[in-house]
């Protein structure tokens, strides 16, 4: 139990288009939904949480106008990227808790890899 | 503010050889602390959770420990599959679910 699904695993996009990555909850509901960037040889950084039906609550520095998270369903939530330069360029992480069963422990999916040329 | 420091950053040990990580916290009322597995390009992978000094939990060659400082993950007898980076985090009573991650050991096992 407590599959995390991200999709794409990877993309490759030109500075200045937008990218919108998913993350699913395969088995469980998910109440809330995070999202964390991680750079080369850095633990993870929370950028956002999301509760269903709710807006995201953004981590301080992180523009909440360049990275839209929606969290649309109990098993469902996006980040876009928007206007993405390569500075953006980096493995994006999403993770999903909630439920009776699983308490409050955070399940991750496998990320995203973003390389913005 | 919650933080979390992992030593040793990087670990090398040869097959069976046990060791054990480290994991220190300073937190306004711990609500849980987790360790996780993360393989290199991929999303962290749950091991643990631990919600109160003297908890232990195993899982084959892992035993995690919690003490009201710090945690430790003991691995007995590695193998080289265990090679990874080894990643700790705690959740404030505050935080709404919010997870403070230290930097992790990066552990290799040499066979």
């Amino acid at each position: 139990g407590a599959v995390v699904s991200q999709h794409p695993s990877r993309v490759i996009c030109k500075s200045g288009t937008s990218v919108k990555i998913e993350c699913r909850s395969l088995d469980f509901q998910a109440t809330t939904m995070f999202w964390y960037r991680q750079f080369p040889k850095q633990s993870l950084m929370l950028m956002a949480t999301s509760n269903e039906g709710s807006k995201a609550t953004y981590e301080q520095g992180v523009e909440k106008d360049k990275f839209l998270i929606n969290h649309a369903s109990l098993t469902l939530s996006t980040l876009t990227v928007t206007s993405a330069h390569p500075e953006d360029s980096s493995f994006y992480i999403c993770s999903a808790s909630g439920g009776p069963t699983f308490q409050e422990t955070q399940y991750f999916g496998p990320g995203t890899r973003l390389l913005v040329l | 503010e919650d933080q979390v420091t992992q030593s040793p950053e990087a670990l090398r040990l040869q097959e069976g050889e046990s060791s054990s990580l480290n994991c220190s916290y300073t937190v306004s009322g711990l609500r849980g602390l987790f360790w996780y597995r993360q393989d290199p390009g991929k999303g962290p992978e749950f091991l643990f959770t631990l919600y109160s000094a003297g908890e232990e939990k195993e899982k084959e060659r892992l035993k995690a420990t919690l003490t009201k400082k710090e945690s430790f993950l003991h691995i007995t007898a590695p193998k080289p599959e265990d090679s990874a980076t080894y990643l700790c985090a705690v959740q404030a009573g505050a935080s709404y679910g919010k997870l403070t991650f230290g930097q992790g050991t990066i552990l290799t096992v040499h066979p």
